[in-house]
């Protein structure tokens, strides 16, 4: 099992530009996330999704969107990035379950918008 | 809304020596998941241990316990033995009780001495 895969590991863009990040898990999770770890500080939900055409915004959803049009793929989308979504981007899967079940991580992809 | 605080932003201990981390939480779930992750210098997020939040005992992974004081809301790791290898940020983080949300406190830079 390759696990939580996320592409790419680094990239650079342009202020207004856009892009997508993509992660895929082979592990047939039902949860998936996407995390922002700024400088020094703890990791922040962005979006999640509980299943394939469910999605749902966590704590900084603005200037992100989503779509899961199967299982294995959850990709987020900057559709014009700006200097402050600098960050290095966490996506995440686990089963389906309530409190008690673990988030099993990408390697993130470290983003650098000038 | 929950909350997870850290109020260590940095610490040392002696290679071989104990330590512990500190996190409190708030949260008005009835149930909800507490965990920690470590982040070496690589950058990668690492489970180390889970408590849910109606466990009797405080939970132990190998050199790792987790000291679970629900009137309180804290959920402090403990390393035992530190190793030069234990040096890196640890996240103490919540999951609440639908598990879709997983928020994480800002983290402690661990340092050990040799």
């Amino acid at each position: 099992n390759a696990g939580v895969t996320q592409t790419p590991k680094f990239q650079v863009l342009k202020t207004g530009q856009s892009m997508t990040l993509q992660c895929a898990q082979d592990m047939n999770h039902e949860y998936m996330s996407w995390y922002r770890q700024d400088p020094g500080m703890g990791l922040r939900l962005i979006h999640y999704s509980v299943g394939a055409g469910i999605t749902d915004q966590g704590e900084v959803p603005n200037g992100y969107n989503v779509s899961r049009s199967t299982t294995e793929d959850f990709p987020l989308r900057l559709l014009s990035a700006a200097p402050s979504q600098t960050s290095v981007y966490f996506c995440a899967s686990s089963p389906l379950g309530l409190a008690g079940t673990e988030q099993y991580f990408g390697p993130g992809t470290r983003l650098t918008v000038t | 809304a929950q909350k997870i605080t850290q109020t260590q932003p940095g610490m040392f201990v002696q290679e071989k020596e104990a330590v512990t981390l500190d996190c409190t939480y708030d949260t008005s779930d009835p149930s909800y998941g507490l965990f920690w992750y470590k982040q070496p210098s690589s950058g990668e997020m690492i489970f180390l241990i889970y408590q849910g939040s109606y466990d009797q005992q405080n939970a132990t992974e190998g050199r790792y316990s987790l000291n679970f004081q629900k009137a309180r809301k804290s959920a402090n790791l403990v390393i035992s033995a530190s190793q030069l290898g234990d040096s890196a940020m640890y996240f103490c983080a919540m999951r609440d009780f639908a598990g879709n949300m997983l928020t994480f406190g800002g983290g402690t830079r661990l340092m050990v001495k040799p």
